[in-house]
């Protein structure tokens, strides 16, 4: 079964610095797709970017962008500039062929003013 | 853009009591999900399903119960509420397909369900 595993519950970060999220998975698939998520509070959650594995380029999204390692399993999530409006829950997830998607348990960012 | 959307925002319930949690999304996906959000838990998958009345258990089906009985809207049921079932509830929806494998998953605002 495939697992996304963020280790980090929390994290702070100042105002206009820069903060870096960090997400492992499992699975033996080679074509899968991977999504970092932002849940603000009591709002709804919505994509702040995706990758495909095939694809070798690291995803950016203006101030988001991503480290995709395949060979180490890891993806991890760089916000530069960070923004008060940044403060929120942000969730890791893995998808392959399947309709499934797999979640981590959630990365708590603070953004300190 | 596409719209999902939840019957309720906040819910409160008494103990042994049915409830239902509507979902409807307007972007014709086949695909329509219900999980369940704790802290420290992440988001745990109830049930999806494919198709209208098709339905796959995810990883915490106990206890709960789906109908799809049109494309655009998917029930979640609780036949007897418990109060290990206050949680946060979330429904989302995916295309299908070659383009629904890259497409993310688009998510409704969510009910807060409190079981007494």
């Amino acid at each position: 079964a495939q697992t996304v595993t963020q280790s980090q519950p929390e994290m702070s970060v100042q105002e206009a610095e820069t903060v870096t999220l960090s997400c492992t998975y499992d699975t033996s698939e080679s074509d899968y797709y991977l999504f970092w998520y932002k849940q603000p509070p009591s709002r709804q959650m919505i994509l702040v970017i995706r990758q495909e594995a095939y694809k070798q380029q690291n995803a950016t999204e203006n101030r988001f962008s991503v480290n995709f390692q395949k060979a180490a399993k890891s993806f991890s999530l760089k916000i530069s500039d960070s923004q008060l409006g940044d403060a929120a829950m942000y969730f890791c997830a893995y998808s392959s062929t399947g309709n499934q998607f797999y979640f981590g348990t959630g990365t708590s960012l603070t953004v300190i003013p | 853009d596409v719209k999902v959307t939840q019957s309720s925002r906040y819910l409160v319930k008494r103990t042994g009591e049915k409830v239902f949690l509507e979902c409807v999304q307007d972007m014709d996906h086949e695909n329509m999900f219900w999980y369940r959000q704790d802290p420290g838990l992440g988001l745990r998958l109830i049930y999806f399903s494919y198709d209208v009345k098709m339905k796959e258990k995810g990883d915490i089906p106990e206890g709960y119960s789906v109908s799809r009985e049109k494309k655009e809207r998917f029930s979640l049921i609780l036949e007897s509420a418990s109060t290990n079932q206050t949680s946060m509830y979330l429904c989302a929806s995916r295309a299908s397909g070659l383009a629904g494998r890259t497409d993310t998953q688009y998510f409704g605002p969510g009910t807060r369900l409190t079981v007494l």
